[in-house]
């Protein structure tokens, strides 16, 4: 156990639909990232949060928006949503800002759209 | 683009062997990488880490080679256990300078008993 959780554990919706994603980093992580698995693919980073300020972004689409709330929790919403949407979302968190910092990864959420 | 990768999608190892998981990069400016190893159902666990400064770092069984003018890292596991069987993630960033993971499409091992 990581001690990251991630609710939900999965999630079906329809094309057009919008969704949130929740995670909770390990206790004094001040740090969260958001990473996404499609199939046969590696993880993609999408965004970083530090202290629930955005710290750095990767490919994330205009579609999806995430944020950092004061107790260090972290929402990732996905709107307009499209079949190649359809992955894994994990979430990590790590001490400090930096990324020689380890992470630590939660279980992810299975999003499938329909 | 993919700036970090792992050509060998599968490796099937004896127990008691070695493993050698590769991986390559394309931005020299990365400077730290990491493994990564996965189990299903589970998110990736950290397993070993290399700064650019070393060219190898050790971990009980598990040893990260790293080959900076080719660009290039290894994960040797000696001896190979039934529980290795995973699959692992080598991932870099360039430190200070950017705060993003790269990783590679990961490798998947099978150790036989």
């Amino acid at each position: 156990d990581s001690g990251v959780t991630q609710t939900p554990k999965h999630l079906i919706t329809a094309t057009g639909q919008r969704v949130t994603l929740r995670c909770s980093p390990r206790s004094g992580d001040l740090s969260v990232y958001w990473y996404q698995q499609s199939l046969d693919q590696g993880l993609q980073f999408l965004i970083q949060y530090y202290n629930g300020e955005e710290r750095a972004k990767g490919n994330i689409l205009e579609r999806f928006s995430a944020q950092q709330f004061p107790d260090l929790h972290s929402e990732l919403n996905l709107s307009s949503l499209e079949l190649g949407d359809s992955a894994l979302y994990f979430c990590a968190s790590s001490k400090g800002r930096l990324s020689s910092y380890e992470q630590y990864f939660g279980p992810g959420t299975r999003l499938t759209v329909t | 683009d993919q700036q970090v990768k792992q050509n060998s999608p599968s490796l099937s190892v004896q127990e008691g062997r070695i493993s050698i998981l590769n991986c390559d990069y394309t931005n020299s400016m990365f400077d730290y990488f990491l493994w990564y190893k996965k189990y299903p159902a589970e998110g990736p666990t950290f397993l070993i880490s290399i700064s650019s400064i070393k060219d190898k770092n050790e971990d009980g069984r598990f040893t990260v080679f790293l080959n900076k003018s080719a660009k290039h890292l290894s994960l040797h596991i000696v001896p190979s256990q039934p529980g290795d069987s995973a699959v692992y993630f080598c991932a870099a960033s360039a430190g200070d300078t950017g705060n993003q993971f790269y990783f590679g499409t990961g490798t998947s091992l099978t150790v036989i008993p």
